[in-house]
């Protein structure tokens, strides 16, 4: 069966270290989606990309970048890991407008 | 003012009970709006798309207002499976979505 998957699903980090959270699905789906999502804020868009080689900064873009080399990897990765991007992060995907979603990832940086 | 408004609950219910939720967006030229659910620490999950002229699945009922920009999911026969976490969702351009900050349910034995 298709699917999204997401790794790791927990990581802790150190402050100023690089972190890649991979995001992979078999779809076969153009849109791809980064989110983060804390308590009081909800569901966040980080990124997104509509196909190979397009990336797109959301509403919380700083600090994070992606790539997106094939149709099914979307990885972001935060440069220079802080403090308050201690987080849970989804991926997603989508043909059109209806979104589904990756288990998450638990990110901590201590 | 957020663009997708939905009154965070808790919405405490018992077993049985039929229960309503509102959303209401700000941008009119909205044009796809859904309900997700999550519960607890998982990912969200498509519950129902909402359509101009109502929609049912089974014990669940979307409607959407477009003239007083809301949309409304109600749950009949709540079960105790029903407690989540409801989230409303709303595109407005491309393919993406922006999601409310959702509602609480919790179903009582």
């Amino acid at each position: 069966d298709a699917e999204i998957t997401q790794s790791p699903r927990h990581k802790i980090t150190e402050t100023g270290r690089q972190v890649t959270l991979a995001c992979h699905q078999t779809w076969n789906h153009n849109n791809m989606f980064w989110y983060r999502q804390d308590l009081g804020h909800g569901l966040r868009l980080i990124h997104y990309s509509y196909g190979v080689h397009d990336t797109n900064k959301g509403e919380v873009s700083d600090g994070y970048s992606v790539s997106r080399s094939n149709t099914e990897d979307l990885p972001l990765t935060l440069e220079s890991a802080a403090s308050s991007q201690t987080s849970v992060y989804f991926c997603a995907s989508s043909k059109d407008y209806e979104q589904y979603f990756g288990p998450g990832t638990r990110l901590t940086v201590t | 003012r957020k663009e997708v408004e939905q009154d965070p609950g808790p919405f405490n219910v018992p077993e049985g009970a039929t229960v309503a939720f509102n959303c209401t967006y700000s941008n009119s030229a909205s044009q796809s709006f859904f309900w997700y659910r999550q519960d607890c620490r998982k990912e969200p999950k498509l519950l129902m798309s909402v359509y101009s002229s109502g929609n049912e699945d089974g014990r669940f009922t979307a409607q959407l207002n477009r003239a007083s920009q809301y949309i409304s999911l109600l749950i009949r026969d709540s079960k105790l499976s029903d407690s989540a976490t409801y989230l409303c969702v709303v595109n407005y351009a491309g393919n993406m979505l922006t999601f409310g900050g959702g509602t609480r349910l919790m179903v009582k034995p």
